[in-house]
């Protein structure tokens, strides 16, 4: 199986800060890769799809970039409303498999 | 517009079933297979498999074989999970997701297995 690895597990930041979250699998993937949130009792919410794709109606500072194993979801300016749990996901290689979180916190 | 929508909450005993329901709509049930997700606080989330809803066939994660089975029913565009065997490791939230990009998900059943 693929692991997926993503760092940091915990990040803490201030409103309107730059913050990049980071999503390493242990083989590559192509770039089928995607980006969820995931706010307390909801389910995962897609932001990002294959890399670097916006899901409609999701804001334009949440951007994707990355290729092979190493992947990278940006938000350009933290908003209050972002903090959540932030999950990758390959759907390149079976089994499908997710990354563990980054937990998102506001300072 | 899409939604998938799941059945309730449900409390089990350990080595029963249960079926858990997703009923899909706005869009053409058939076009997209069903996969199913399990999520729980100690292992994260986990990709179970996928079901062809127009086929009927079926694709399981090796560690869920055994555990999860697939079915789907087109005339009410619904797609089933049921687990079997029930222990106190199977207590998670499941989403189905439809497949494509993974964009819609329903939200969440929560199965509590306990004596």
């Amino acid at each position: 199986d693929i692991q997926m690895t993503q760092s940091p597990s915990v990040l803490s930041a201030s409103v309107g800060d730059r913050v990049t979250l980071n999503c390493k699998a242990s083989q590559n993937i192509n770039k089928y890769l995607n980006w969820y949130q995931q706010k307390l009792g909801e389910a995962p919410k897609l932001l990002i799809y294959n890399t670097n794709n916006l899901q409609t109606g999701i804001p334009s500072r949440f951007s994707g970039s990355g290729s092979g194993t190493d992947y990278t979801l940006t938000i350009s300016s933290l908003q209050p409303e972002d903090v959540a749990t932030y999950f990758c996901f390959q759907h390149n290689s079976w089994p499908l498999t997710f990354g563990s979180g980054t937990k998102l916190e506001i300072k | 517009q899409v939604q998938l929508q799941q059945s309730g909450a449900e409390l089990a005993k350990p080595g029963s079933s249960v079926k858990i329901s997703c009923k899909a709509s706005g869009y053409t049930f058939t076009s997209y297979y069903i996969s199913w997700i399990k999520q729980t606080t100690g292992q994260g989330l986990e990709y179970i498999g996928y079901i062809n809803t127009g086929s009927g066939g079926t694709n399981y994660n090796e560690k869920f074989k055994g555990k999860a089975t697939l079915t789907v029913d087109k005339s009410s565009s619904t797609a089933f999970m049921q687990l079997s065997s029930l222990t106190p490791d199977d207590s998670a939230v499941y989403y189905c997701a439809r497949a494509g990009w993974f964009a819609y998900w329903g939200q969440g059943t929560l199965v509590t297995v306990s004596s």
